[in-house]
């Protein structure tokens, strides 16, 4: 039973258009979410988090927003570059002390 | 070091063979993880460890898989009598507090049983 989806296992987005990455959850203990980025043969790569008490999170071109009632969470990056081509993880943990919980990957392509 | 170091990089082991997969975290980190990602799947706990508290240990498949944390620092993953299934990307993370703040990867162990 998968706690935190990504139903989108790829997602192809031109350079310069948003991008907008997808994850749900089902365990409402879960308060605070992050996105890790992944190069091939990298460990994954801290990008942005959010905590519940808000529904939106910026740091440059990316953001993140937060649904609670939907259980829902996306990663928007715009506008996008190549260098954004990349596995994204969703990753999601409780207050109660879980570890993360990550999401099965979306990978990413921008293509120039 | 400035991030956190796994060692080795690279390890292709016999069937039946144990390994040892080892993990330094960054300096001060209390919390430190350790996931597994096997091709095409996303990141699977193990196991993890917080100060001297007991490891909370729920994500180990097999009682093949153990780990240990000397000194609250370094860490060591064993597996024995690998299988093939055991073939995977051994991650180990770090970070300050567990699961409120985000936490550091290192470079991941490929493991290869043959």
């Amino acid at each position: 039973d998968q706690q935190v989806k990504q139903n989108s296992p790829s997602l192809s987005v031109q350079e310069g258009r948003i991008s907008i990455l997808n994850c749900d959850y089902t365990n409402s203990m879960f308060d605070y979410f992050l996105w890790y980025k992944k190069y091939p043969a990298e460990g994954p790569t801290f990008l942005i988090s959010i905590s519940s008490i808000k529904d939106k999170n910026e740091d440059g071109r990316f953001t993140v927003f937060l649904n609670k009632s939907a259980k829902h969470l996306s990663l928007h990056i715009v506008p996008s570059q190549p260098g954004d081509s990349a596995v994204y993880f969703c990753a999601a943990s409780a207050s109660v002390g879980q570890n993360f919980v990550f999401g099965p990957g979306t990978r990413l392509s921008v293509l120039p | 070091g400035a991030g956190v170091s796994q060692s080795p990089s690279n390890k292709v082991t016999e069937k039946g063979k144990d390994v040892e997969l080892r993990c330094d975290p960054i300096s001060g980190h209390t919390a430190l993880y350790w996931y597994r990602q096997s091709l095409g799947q996303g990141l699977e706990f193990l196991i993890y460890f917080q100060g001297n508290s007991a490891p909370d240990k729920s994500g180990l498949p097999s009682d093949r898989f153990s780990a240990e944390r000397t000194g609250g620092s370094v860490s060591t993953l064993t597996i024995q009598r690998t299988q093939q299934e055991d073939s995977a990307v051994y991650l180990c993370a770090s970070s300050f507090h567990r699961g409120r703040t985000e936490a550091f990867f290192g470079q991941g162990t490929r493991l290869t049983v043959v």
